[in-house]
């Protein structure tokens, strides 16, 4: 039972252009939603994170939009460099004890 | 980065043997969470702590037993090994006083296989 789904696997975008990685989500309990970037061999590192309450939380390249309505939530990145290729976690939680991971974005960010 | 460290970083053992994974923090967080990462899967919890001595299940907590004697440690133990165990583990960690809208915070894992 798959509470947060990304469905990309994978995602190539050239340097300079914008990445775009989409999550969606099923329970409507969650209200908290976050993205980490990891690279291999490491673990997962923070990204950025949105509130229910709001629809938009933007840090410096990294902008995250929320879709309430839509269950629905993306990661901008722009300008997207050669050194953002990772994989990328969407994550939900509503509340310490149960945050719900989907299976991960490939991005690859091609000179 | 948080002070968190995960011992041992690669392990190889056979099916059948007890197996302890440990997570080490310096940062004083009062939740600790264990995490296994497999393809297809994303991350899905195991167990996690919001004290010393307070423990409970997560999402795939069957065959795995924890412990926390410490603020600053926490155990993973995989009591018989079973092939299906082979993954990268990881701690995490977060304060507990946001009431909520917390972020966790992942050690550098560690990657078990069962033989």
């Amino acid at each position: 039972d798959q509470q947060v789904k990304q469905n990309s696997p994978s995602l190539s975008v050239q340097e300079g252009r914008i990445s775009i990685l989409n999550c969606d989500y099923t329970n409507s309990m969650f209200d908290y939603f976050l993205w980490y970037k990891k690279y291999p061999a490491e673990g997962p590192t923070f990204l950025i994170s949105i509130s229910s309450i709001k629809d938009k939380n933007e840090d410096g390249r990294f902008t995250v939009f929320l879709n309430k309505s839509a269950k629905h939530l993306s990661l901008h990145i722009v300008p997207s460099q050669p050194g953002d290729s990772a994989v990328y976690f969407c994550a939900a939680a509503y509340n310490n004890n149960d945050m719900r991971f989907g299976a991960g974005t490939r991005l690859t960010v091609k000179p | 980065d948080a002070g968190i460290t995960q011992s041992p970083r690669h392990k190889v053992t056979e099916t059948g043997t007890p197996v302890t994974l440990r997570c080490h923090q310096t940062e004083n967080h009062r939740y600790m969470y264990w995490y296994r990462q497999d393809p297809g899967h994303g991350l899905r919890l195991i167990h996690y702590s919001y004290g010393v001595k307070d423990t409970d299940k997560g999402e795939v907590s069957d065959g795995y037993s924890v412990s926390r004697s410490k603020t600053e440690d926490f155990l993973l133990t995989l009591e018989s090994a079973t092939s299906s165990q082979t993954s990268v583990y990881f701690c995490a960690i977060s304060p507990g006083t946001s009431g909520g809208e917390e972020t966790q915070y992942f050690g550098p894992g560690t990657r078990l296989l069962v033989l």
